[in-house]
């Protein structure tokens, strides 16, 4: 089966502690994962792809295939951080799978 | 700003009644994606039109259905609209056909009163 699981429906954590939001995925070949922010009231960006390996707004992503994990980090969490986010996994006909997503609430 | 606009922002209908959300893709893109997010279903894939003809469908009901004009804006249509319908519904664009980055709309909040 092809799945994403986002345990955390809520993450509040202190601005300028660090952040790890946990996404693992289920998918028998060669996964393409992606993290996407949606901040209040605005559209779904795309926030990165496993495979570009960039960083945007501090945040970066590993895959890790043994763990079957994507985790998105960030060293020193700021205000603005404050969206939902989710993370997407490429399925075998080509769609999104979306995880239910993460509310990450930055407390001041 | 992506360049995916949609149409309109707020709709407010009554059960069984039908409406039409319109989608247009960023400049030069030809691939269009329908999407539902509701509170208890989160965001659920619809359907994606490549260049005016039906690509993928996913969890779409009998009751709606969807199309990509020549100019391709899509449009997707509710009918027989119930209670449990209301939701925003996402617009998504990308260059082609499936691998590509998609860049998302701001969505038409639809309410079933």
């Amino acid at each position: 089966a092809q799945r994403v699981t986002q345990p955390e429906k809520l993450l509040s954590v202190f601005k300028g502690a660090p952040v790890e939001l946990k996404c693992n995925y289920s998918y028998s070949g060669s996964p393409e994962l992606f993290w996407y922010v949606q901040y209040s009231r605005q559209r779904l960006q795309l926030l990165l792809r496993h495979i570009s390996r960039e960083s945007i707004k501090g945040f970066t992503a590993d895959l890790n295939k043994g763990e079957t994990s994507f985790h998105l980090k960030k060293p020193f969490a700021q205000e603005e951080d404050s969206a939902m986010y989710y993370c997407a996994l490429r399925g075998s006909n080509y769609q999104l799978i979306w995880g239910a997503g993460t509310k990450l609430i930055i407390k001041p | 700003d992506s360049g995916v606009t949609q149409t309109p922002k707020h709709l407010i209908t009554a059960t069984g009644q039908r409406v039409t959300l319109r989608c247009s893709p960023r400049s030069g893109d030809l691939s269009v994606y329908w999407y539902q997010q509701s509170l208890d279903q989160g965001l659920q894939f619809l359907i994606q039109y490549y260049n005016g003809e039906e690509r993928a469908k996913g969890n779409i009901l009998e009751r709606f259905s969807a199309q990509q004009f020549p100019d391709l804006h899509s449009e997707l249509n509710l009918s027989s609209l119930e209670l449990g319908d209301s939701a925003l519904y996402f617009c998504a664009s990308s260059l082609d056909k499936s691998t590509d980055t998609q860049y998302f709309g701001p969505g038409t909040r639809l309410t079933v009163l």
